[in-house]
Order: structure tokens, then sequence, then C-alpha cells
């Protein structure tokens, strides 16, 4: 069965320094990719999608994150944290076969982003 | 477009008690999912939806029951409540894809509801 690891529950960095939030999948076969965000109290937003166009995508907010097919991974990062991008943050695969667009998510990674 | 709506946002059951969880999406889309989210967990599918009048079990789908009688709602109901269903409910949908080889479709999320079970 296909999972998704994302190394780190809790990650905290300084304002304005690097973010790198891992994401690693199982699959033999490159799946569709997905990073989430969720803010407090709210659902689930979508921040960007590797979907075998380019290896590396950007998203909202400044966000990008490179598909590594040797690596079976997915990381997330942005070059300069912002109060504001203190959230949960979600990686999800949707594997190439099944026909309901199912999801898989990873547990998650929790961001905190002090002064 | 309100998107992806769901009331309640909180609710307080006792044990055996039964309710509703409203999801209602205004985006024409064929696809709709309800998720448990535990901490530490991720998001778990309970049932998801590919077209009214058709529905079927995600990862855990015990001590619950969905319908889909219109392309616009999608309630999941809880028949007697147990701890163990202590959670954030998130329901979710998207436009289902056209072509199903080739194309993917984002998942938009309602904003949750907040049920604990005493």
């Amino acid at each position: 069965a296909q999972s998704v690891t994302q190394l780190g529950s809790h990650v905290s960095v300084s304002e304005g320094a690097l973010v790198l939030l891992r994401c690693n999948y199982s699959s033999s076969v490159p799946p569709y990719l997905f990073w989430y965000v969720q803010y407090p109290n709210q659902g689930l937003q979508l921040l960007l999608k590797y979907t075998s166009a380019a290896t590396l995508v950007k998203g909202i907010n400044g966000f990008e994150a490179e598909f590594k097919k040797s690596e079976t991974s997915f990381h997330l990062t942005k070059p300069s944290a912002h109060m504001s991008d203190a959230a949960e943050y979600f990686c999800a695969v949707r594997p190439f076969s099944g026909g309901y667009n199912k999801l898989i998510f990873g547990a998650g990674t929790r961001l905190a982003v002090h002064p | 477009n309100a998107g992806v709506t769901q009331t309640p946002k909180f609710r307080i059951l006792k044990i055996g008690q039964s309710m509703t969880l409203q999801c209602t999406q205004d985006m024409n889309h064929n696809y709709m999912y309800w998720y448990r989210q535990d901490p530490g967990m991720g998001l778990k599918l309970i049932y998801y939806s590919v077209g009214a009048g058709i529905t079927d079990k995600g990862e855990v789908p015990n001590g619950y029951n969905v319908s889909r009688s219109t392309t616009e709602d999608f309630p999941l109901r809880l028949e007697l409540a147990a701890p163990s269903q202590t959670s954030v409910y998130f329901c979710a949908s998207s436009p289902g894809p056209s072509n199903p080889t080739s194309s993917y479709n984002e998942q938009f999320f309602g904003p949750g509801t907040r049920l604990t079970v005493l």
C-alpha cells in the first residue's frame, strides 16, 4: 500500500529563515503529489501540486517543492519564513490508479515561526 | 461561491447519541469525501461518493453511514456515538477526472466540525 512519511511532526524556525518540510512517499509509479496547509481552526488549503509536468513546482505564498524520483521525495521549501506561515502542513499523494481521486495524507508537520 | 460548507462547527455528544454532520458544496463537483483528523495521524478517509446515489467505504468507515441523494449534499451519520469518534471531521469535494489516466483534481475542503463524545 502506498504511504506518505513526513519527517518531523514539529519544525521551528526564526522569521526570515529557510523553511524545509520533508515528505517522502512510497510508490513504484510516480504519483500525483500535493502539499496542503491548515491554519488554526480552518480546513485544508492547497499550497501546490505535482502532476508530472515540471519537477520544481511553485505554489502560493512563496512556497515551492521539488519532486525527486530517485529519492521518492517531495520536500516543501520557502526561502524566508514569515510569522503568517505558522500552520500545519500536510503532504498527500494520489496513487496513479484509483478512480475516485483518492488522497493519502501524511501525519502532518506543525511549523512554528518565532521572531 | 461558498465552496464547501459544514454544519455544525462544534458539537458535544453523549455516548450512544446520534447525529448528522452536514456537508454542502456549490461547485457542482461529482466527488465528495468525509475525513476525520486525529492529532498526529493526518486525515483518514471515512466514506466517499463519486456521484449522486453512489457511495463507498474509505479506510475507517465503522460507526458511520452516508448518503448522497443530490450532487450538492453529502451528510455523515453517527448512529451510536462513542468516545473513539471524538475528532475533527472534514468534508471535501473535487470535480472528478475527465480522463482517469491523465488528469488530477484538487480536493476542496470545508472548515470542519469539531466533535466531542463524552
